[in-house]
């Protein structure tokens, strides 16, 4: 089954911005837009945002996602070390009745 | 404490079987989808499987169809994954995800290893 597509990695200086991608289709990201989950070395998943840009409780508010038509991108300010993680995207794919991942994207803070 | 427990993981040959379980705790489990994601050491996240609320429907992804069977007990809080057929390629972290709108509540994940 396709996945959603992600650069594997990002890097940028502490406290600048990161801006990650997932491009997918109108059968997934651009049919219900994306759910974005940040998976610590060691750790398992946890979500950050879904839909229109709804963050889980807990989320710092510099976590933002957003959509153009089959792309979502998760947008971080301010980045701090802990930062420093593997970020995923993920969305309902309606052909496929199936959920897709992005193969994920190493984010280094510099 | 919203908590989700795995386990029955461990090392099986290939063409063997094995049951995942998976415990919640913390919070109202029969009011969330389930789902069951792996991932192979060093790789991404692979989605396996999902079951309603009820536990009258379930669907899978392509490579597990016929060898695996998601099924829940509400009355335990609990999630299973029957493995069977096992093969290689499904050596991985498997992880059990709650749904209400996304992937909101994450296990430990336990591990899965093919091989003889």
């Amino acid at each position: 089954q396709a996945g959603l597509t992600q650069p594997p990695s990002v890097s940028k200086d502490l406290r600048q911005t990161a801006t990650l991608t997932c491009t997918g289709n109108s059968n997934n990201v651009g049919n219900q837009g994306a759910a974005w989950l940040q998976q610590l070395q060691g750790h398992p998943p946890k979500l950050l945002s879904y839909r229109k840009n709804n963050r889980p409780s807990g989320i710092s508010e510099r976590f933002s996602a957003s959509r153009s038509g089959n792309t979502a991108s998760l947008t971080i300010t301010g980045l701090q070390p802990e930062d420093e993680a593997d970020y995923y995207c993920s969305a309902w794919d309606t052909s496929l009745s199936a959920w897709v991942f992005g193969g994920g994207t190493k984010l280094t803070v510099l | 404490e919203v908590q989700l427990v795995e386990s029955g993981g461990g090392l099986v040959l290939p063409g063997g079987s094995l049951r995942l379980s998976c415990a919640a705790s913390g919070f109202t489990f029969s009011s969330y989808w389930m789902h069951w994601v792996r991932q192979a050491p060093g790789k991404g996240l692979v989605w396996v499987s999902r079951i309603n609320n009820d536990g009258s429907s379930t669907i899978y992804t392509d490579s597990v169809k016929g060898r695996f069977t998601i099924s829940r007990d509400n009355a335990k809080n609990t999630l299973y994954l029957q493995m069977n057929s096992l093969r290689a390629e499904d050596t991985a972290v498997y992880y059990c995800a709650g749904e209400k709108d996304a992937f909101e509540i994450w296990g430990q994940g336990t591990v899965v290893t093919v091989s003889s």
